[in-house]
C-alpha cells in the first residue's frame, strides 16, 4: 500500500459530462502529480501541486482542472468528456524533502466515457 | 522530448533467467528512475540513479547510468514469475523543471 488513495476506482459516464476524481495523498507529502494512462499515449503527465500552488503543467486540456486544497488533498476535474478521454488516471504524490523526487502512486480511477 | 524509451517494448524469459531492459534518453537529467507496474495497478518505485552515478544496487535490481550516452538498463537477475509486470524508466530533468516524465514500458513476461 503506497498510502495514496485515489476515489472512485472505477468511473463510467457518457459524452458530454463532467467528473471530479479524487486524490489524498501519502501523509505529510506536499507535492501531488496526475497523470493520464492510455495504451496508445503511454503514461503521460498532466499538472503537479506543491503545498496547494501549482508547480508544473505537462500535457493537460483547457478541459482538464485541477487543485490541491489546505488539506492537500487533490482534485482533478475533466469536463465536456470525450471519448478519447477514457483512460487510467493515477495520483501520485512526493516529498522532496524526504523521499527526493521519487512518486508514490495510488492505484488509480478507471475512467470509462460511452 | 524528454521522454525516455524503453527497449525491447516486450521481453519473455524463463524462470531463473537474467532481463534486462535499456532506456535512452534525449536531453540532460538531474536523475533516471525505474518502475514497476502490475497489470492495471499503481506503479511502484524500485530504484534512483542521479547524473553523477555510473551503477546501482537494490536486491536482484542492477541499475546502470551512462549520462555520455544518454542510456540506462535495469537488470533483473534470476528472474521470478512474480516479476512478471511492466517496467519504466522516468527522467527527472530538473533545472526548474519539475515534471517526472515516464516512457512507454516494457512488458516483461517471467514463464515458470
Amino acid at each position: 500500500d503506497s498510502g495514496v488513495t485515489q476515489t472512485p476506482k472505477h468511473l463510467i459516464t457518457a459524452t458530454g459530462q463532467r467528473v471530479t476524481l479524487r486524490c489524498s495523498p501519502r501523509s505529510g507529502d506536499l507535492s501531488v502529480y496526475w497523470y493520464q494512462q492510455s495504451l496508445d499515449q503511454g503514461l503521460q503527465f498532466l499538472i503537479q501541486y506543491y503545498n496547494g500552488e501549482e508547480r508544473a503543467k505537462g500535457n493537460i486540456l483547457e478541459r482538464f482542472s485541477a487543485q490541491q486544497f489546505p488539506d492537500l488533498h487533490s482534485e482533478l476535474n475533466l469536463s465536456s468528456l470525450e471519448l478519447g478521454d477514457s483512460a487510467l488516471y493515477f495520483c501520485a504524490s512526493s516529498d522532496p524533502r524526504i523521499s527526493g523526487e521519487k512518486l508514490f502512486f495510488g492505484s488509480g480511477t478507471q475512467l470509462s466515457v460511452l | 522530448s524528454q521522454q525516455g524509451e524503453e527497449d525491447p517494448q516486450a521481453l519473455s524469459i524463463q524462470e531463473g533467467e537474467n532481463a534486462t531492459m535499456n532506456c535512452s534518453y534525449k536531453t540532460s537529467i538531474n536523475n533516471l528512475q525505474w518502475y514497476r507496474q502490475n497489470s492495471g495497478r499503481g506503479l511502484v518505485h524500485l530504484i534512483l540513479i542521479r547524473s553523477n552515478e555510473r551503477e546501482k544496487h537494490s536486491g536482484r535490481l542492477r541499475v546502470t547510468l551512462d549520462t555520455s550516452k544518454k542510456s540506462s538498463s535495469l537488470l533483473i537477475t534470476a528472474s521470478r514469475a512474480a516479476d512478471t509486470a511492466s517496467y519504466f524508466c522516468a527522467i527527472f530533468s530538473g533545472a526548474g523543471s519539475y515534471q517526472l516524465t515516464f516512457g512507454k514500458g516494457t512488458k516483461l513476461s517471467v514463464i515458470p
